[in-house]
């Protein structure tokens, strides 16, 4: 039951894209199309942003999206904004117990 | 509006427990699986464990399996996670989150509490 690899930090410009990977293996994230990301500003609770891969909830803005190939899942930020600046975290369904990513902290630029 | 609401954490000494609870309002929580994640101060998200509407189907992370109970009361929409065995390392705030489905796992977890902190010191 190990963590999901994500890169510590990304950075963008205000009005720019950032993509973050998110690496599994063929037991999670290449087994099944069950990513979801999070954001968390600090001191507040995660939100949650994206699920079965790519799939936004309502009133998630569409400059979220998310794909996935292989054992590795992608969050892309689009048109990024200051309050984009947060914590990301993946999650994955792995057949049993569950398992997030490391995550990463955004900076906007 | 969907609201959870944490509360039960507290300070305790290493080796003891603690039971927190999570009041659920504004849906059919029968309807719902239920988590509870974790974050140790600086770090990042841990699931802890989850629970199937029916509480037909519980889950552990090995760090916490024969030490954490989840259980849940639908009449009185809460849910519940007995803390024993208490080591430092389980110091961390205590997040209550709802899953979109009737069994955990699958899509995440979609409207979360505020959270309850548990330190463990002695």
């Amino acid at each position: 039951q190990s963590a999901l690899t994500q890169p510590p930090s990304a950075s963008g410009s205000l009005g720019q894209s950032v993509t973050i990977s998110c690496t599994g293996t063929s037991s999670d994230i290449g087994a099944y199309n069950f990513v979801s990301w999070y954001q968390q500003h600090p001191g507040k609770a995660p939100k949650f942003i994206i699920f079965e891969v790519s799939e936004r909830p309502s009133g998630v803005p569409d400059r979220f999206s998310g794909s996935k190939s292989g054992n590795t899942a992608s969050l892309t930020v689009s048109g990024l904004q200051a309050e984009d600046e947060a914590d990301y975290y993946c999650s994955s369904y792995a057949g049993g117990p569950y398992v997030f990513g490391t995550g990463t902290r955004v900076t906007v630029l | 509006e969907v609201q959870l609401v944490e509360s039960g954490g507290g300070w305790v000494q290493p080796g003891g427990s603690l039971r927190l609870s999570c009041a659920a309002s504004g849906l059919k929580f029968d309807d719902y699986a239920m988590h509870w994640v974790r974050q140790s101060p600086g770090k990042g998200l841990e699931w802890v464990s989850g629970i199937s509407w029916n509480s037909g189907m519980k889950g552990y992370a090995d760090s916490v399996e024969g030490r954490f109970t989840i259980s849940r009361d639908n009449a009185k929409k809460m849910v519940y996670l007995q803390l024993n065995s208490l080591r430092a390392e389980d110091t961390a705030l205590y997040y209550c989150a709802k899953d979109p489905d009737y069994v955990w796992g699958k899509y995440g977890m979609d409207v979360w509490g505020q959270g309850t902190t548990v330190t463990v010191s002695s």
